[in-house]
């Protein structure tokens, strides 16, 4: 079956403006979880939905955002961008909510200048 | 906080050596998972320990959960250049139904030909 995939793989942002990234999950997964990933600070916990429900939430600011639609395709919005906010964003889908493997996508690598 | 520290941070061997990466934490986890990144994809699950002391093997790679459930190491046997690459470990909490999940630092190693 298809893996996850997001998209866009790559962009370019200035500093300021915004920014929407979209996941879709393996078909059947209805959890849909978000995490940054840089050189510095790892692999760091964005957000989970689960049934277009926001079950977790990391210790980001306001200006990340997300939301899960009725098909778990999910997206998530970065506003105001800042140059910290260069990272890879990966998004990772599993069946359930407890448990279970974390099947990612390949990314979207976000570059704010 | 970095609740999951692993060591060490980069490591670079011939091919045919033995080597250990560990992953600490002073924190209990109901479960920890191992992953390795490769450039360009998306982490990819290699193994779930959920019992303290719990023994694994994957062909050349073993893993192993502290009896305390809050440390676990990777030993690979006979490293080939095809185990280059990020591994990461993550533990799982759960609370309330809910479960997240954090990743550690990251070792990156390099096995040279």
């Amino acid at each position: 079956k298809a893996g996850v995939t997001q998209t866009p793989r790559y962009l370019i942002k200035t500093r300021g403006q915004q920014v929407t990234l979209s996941c879709s999950p393996i078909s059947g997964h209805r959890s849909v979880s978000w995490y940054q990933q840089t050189p510095g600070q790892g692999l760091q916990f964005l957000f989970e939905y689960f049934s277009e429900t926001q079950r977790n939430k990391g210790n980001f600011p306001g200006r990340f955002s997300g939301r899960q639609f009725s098909n778990s395709r999910s997206e998530m919005n970065v506003s105001t961008l800042e140059l910290g906010d260069s990272a890879l964003y990966l998004c990772a889908s599993r069946a359930l909510l407890l448990g279970g493997e974390l099947f990612f996508g390949e990314g979207s690598r976000l570059t704010v200048l | 906080t970095q609740l999951l520290e692993q060591s060490p941070q980069f490591l670079s061997i011939q091919e045919g050596e033995n080597l250990t990466v560990y992953c600490n934490s002073s924190s209990v986890f109901s479960s920890l998972q191992w992953y390795r990144q490769e450039p360009g994809e998306g982490p990819v699950l290699l193994v779930t320990v959920v019992t303290g002391g719990e023994v694994k093997k994957l062909k050349r790679l073993t893993f192993q959960f502290g009896d305390a459930r809050k440390d676990s190491s990777l030993h690979i046997t006979a490293a080939q250049p095809g185990d280059t690459g990020l591994y990461l470990c993550a533990g799982a909490k759960t609370n309330f139904g809910n479960e997240k999940l954090t990743f550690g630092t990251g070792t990156r190693l390099t096995i040279i030909p």
